[in-house]
């Protein structure tokens, strides 16, 4: 089976820029976070989407902004970046009665 | 709030050594889980296990062990005989759940563990 899938890989954008990046969840599983990991520090949450659904937020400025769509994909929105935006931006799966998130390889996005 | 500790920075070992990531956790939750995930340098982050309040039995799996207790809020994980492509980061993570004891998701992370075994 298909792991979790994230688009694009790398994304280098200016400040005061806009980014959207996707996320595809693995077959059958109908939560989707999202997080973002500095560089030398653990992820931060930024979202939890469950049957499209925002069921938590993390401690974001309202410029982050996500949704899931019907088929569970989600989009992870940023307007008027700024340089300390610049992070990767890990995407993760769960079936909600698990637990256990598997995450997607990432997007490496760069603010200049 | 919750919160998780890895005290550890960085440790390094050399190839067959056995070494031990500490984690700690602080939540006010009477249910959750626990779980570790290792990040090699590709920087996709691996699933390695996930541990219910309520289990307090250790477990193992190959060279992979973890100990869990309650009393300390202690989460810690021991690899045996290291290898080389040991070396990553281990994260440890706490996720809290609702009434039912299903998780939503938010998990938080402790700051990582870097793990370097020379051959």
């Amino acid at each position: 089976d298909a792991g979790v899938t994230q688009s694009p890989t790398h994304l280098i954008k200016t400040r005061g820029q806009h980014v959207t990046l996707r996320c595809s969840p693995i077959s059958g599983h109908k939560s989707v976070s999202w997080y973002q990991q500095v560089l030398g520090q653990g992820p931060q949450f930024i979202f939890q989407y469950y049957e499209k659904e925002e069921r938590g937020r993390g401690n974001f400025p309202d410029r982050f902004s996500a949704r899931q769509f019907p088929n569970y994909s989600s989009e992870l929105n940023v307007n008027a970046l700024l340089l300390g935006d610049s992070a990767l931006y890990l995407c993760a799966s769960s079936l909600v009665n698990r637990g256990e998130q598997y995450f997607g390889p990432g997007t490496r996005l760069t603010v200049t | 709030a919750q919160k998780v500790t890895q005290a550890q920075t960085e440790i390094s070992v050399v190839e067959k050594e056995d070494v031990t990531l500490d984690c700690v956790y602080e939540t006010r939750d009477t249910t959750y889980y626990l779980f570790w995930y290792k990040q090699p340098p590709s920087g996709e982050l691996v699933f390695l296990i996930r541990r219910n309040s309520f289990d307090e039995q250790n477990e193992i799996s190959g060279r992979y062990s973890w100990n869990f207790q309650k009393s300390t809020s202690s989460f810690n994980f021991t690899i045996t005989a290291s290898q080389v492509v040991d070396s990553a980061v281990y994260f440890c993570a706490l996720s809290d759940t609702n009434a039912g004891g299903t998780s939503y998701g938010k998990l938080t992370f402790g700051q990582g563990t870097i793990l370097t075994v020379h051959p």
